[in-house]
């Protein structure tokens, strides 16, 4: 089954410190792993995606295939990262379309 | 440009009642998503559009949940006999083809009183 377990459902941390959002997959065979992010009063938004390999926003995320994990680090925090974040996980290429699953997500709220 | 739009923003309504979620996708997207997100828990996968079609409606809960996406652009989720358990917000998402980046709407809280 497809699975996606986030621990942590909130996460505190101040300005400055390191963050890392952890982030469990379960699936049999080699899917593609994604962040979500939503900021306050905003909608749902990708933040970054494992195939890209990118930093967005200073965040990074690297994929451990052996532990199933996918988690989301960031060194130094800013104010503006508090927001909810959603790890999320769908089948590889090309069976079929992205459909996502989510975790339950992390609200993270960086403190002055 | 305009980004991904839902209407209406909020729906209240009374057990056993029929309602209509619309979505209006980017444009020129051909792939279109709905998902469901009860309080508490991360977006859950109901039906995806490519063009016209559902290619996969395995997240739709019951018989009581049906979309269609007669012209390949807007989309209409619809509820039958609604029940208190269907309170939720409904989030559509849109893309420019199966493997792309979603880009979500702002969701419609659905309120089965």
């Amino acid at each position: 089954a497809q699975r996606v377990t986030q621990p942590e459902k909130l996460l505190s941390v101040f300005k400055g410190a390191p963050v890392e959002l952890k982030c469990n997959y379960s699936y049999s065979g080699s899917p593609e792993l994604f962040w979500y992010v939503q900021y306050s009063r905003q909608r749902l938004q990708l933040l970054l995606r494992h195939i890209s390999r990118e930093s967005i926003k200073g965040f990074t995320a690297d994929l451990n295939k052996g532990e199933t994990s996918f988690h989301l680090k960031k060194p130094f925090a800013q104010e503006e990262d508090s927001a909810m974040y959603y790890c999320a996980l769908s089948g590889p290429r090309p069976q079929g379309a992205q459909k996502l699953v989510f975790g339950q997500g992390t609200r993270l709220t960086i403190n002055p | 440009g305009a980004g991904v739009s839902q209407t209406p923003s909020n729906k209240v309504t009374e057990k056993g009642k029929y309602v209509e979620l619309r979505c209006d996708p980017i444009s020129g997207h051909t792939a279109l998503y709905w998902y469901r997100q009860s309080l508490g828990q991360g977006p859950e996968f109901l039906i995806y559009f490519q063009g016209t079609g559902a290619a996969d409606d395995s997240g739709l809960p019951n018989d009581r949940f049906f979309a269609v996406r007669p012209e390949g652009s807007v989309s209409t989720l619809k509820i039958q006999r609604t029940e208190r358990g269907d309170s939720a917000v409904y989030l559509c998402a849109s893309s420019p083809g199966a493997y792309n980046e979603q880009f979500f709407g702002p969701g419609t809280r659905l309120t089965v009183l």
